[in-house]
């Protein structure tokens, strides 16, 4: 059972649109990530939160912004996709004082 | 930061022989160590972890072995299945608790 939920899975646009990628668990978790997996790599953290109204960037650059309104929810847009945003985007989530993380299954982009 | 390396990166093994999966870390004070699996169109998932003041920790059959002095540790997967086939990250964990991955190891067990 998932407890970790990423809308949409798969997303093919046009360059310059608008996204957002959602994500929602059900845990009670403070701690929520984004990563970001191209093909044949390592994951890269491109944004995490620690709690409500905190954020933060992560180890790799992103254009992307992020926010933590509710406790549960961790949206991720794109103000203007262009297609090196092409990618697969995992969120993820764990308790405070603990790094063990539960994935989503992630949210595949393609911008064109 | 943490930098972390896994080797190899892709491994094709005969069902029921072992496979084993090694990383090195840099950060002499990471002291947190997952292994995820993640299968096709999924996202990883916890397999075993090990923390710094363990030297090996097994799960049926899987192990995971420490050596804190080297920087290294590695997956050991016995009596391979072929739902074993998957992509395996190592991980390392810094003082803030962030997780620092390898590059990923890509099992094939062949029937």
């Amino acid at each position: 059972e998932a407890d970790i939920y990423q809308t949409p899975r798969y997303l093919v646009i046009g360059t310059g649109k608008k996204i957002t990628l959602e994500c929602s668990q059900t845990m009670g978790h403070d701690k929520m990530y984004w990563y970001q997996q191209d093909p044949g790599m390592e994951l890269h953290l491109i944004h995490y939160s620690y709690g409500v109204n905190s954020t933060e960037k992560g180890d790799l650059s992103s254009e992307s912004t992020v926010s933590r309104i509710r406790t549960e929810h961790f949206p991720l847009t794109l103000e203007s996709a262009r297609p090196s945003h092409t990618s697969q985007y995992l969120c993820a989530s764990s308790t405070s004082g603990a790094n063990v993380l539960t994935f989503g299954a992630g949210s595949r982009l393609t911008v064109l | 930061g943490e930098n972390v390396e896994q080797h190899p990166s892709t491994l094709s093994v005969q069902e029921g022989d072992s496979a084993v999966i090694k990383c090195t870390y840099s950060d002499s004070a990471s002291n947190y160590f997952p292994w995820y699996k993640q299968e096709l169109g999924k996202g990883p998932q916890l397999i075993i972890d090990i923390r710094s003041n363990v030297g090996e920790k097994k799960d049926q059959r899987i192990a995971v072995t420490l050596n804190k002095t080297a920087k290294h540790f590695s997956l050991h997967i016995t009596e391979t299945q072929p739902e074993d086939s998957a992509v395996y990250f190592c991980a390392a964990s810094d003082h803030d608790y962030k997780l620092s991955f390898g590059a990923g190891t890509t099992v094939t067990v062949r029937a």
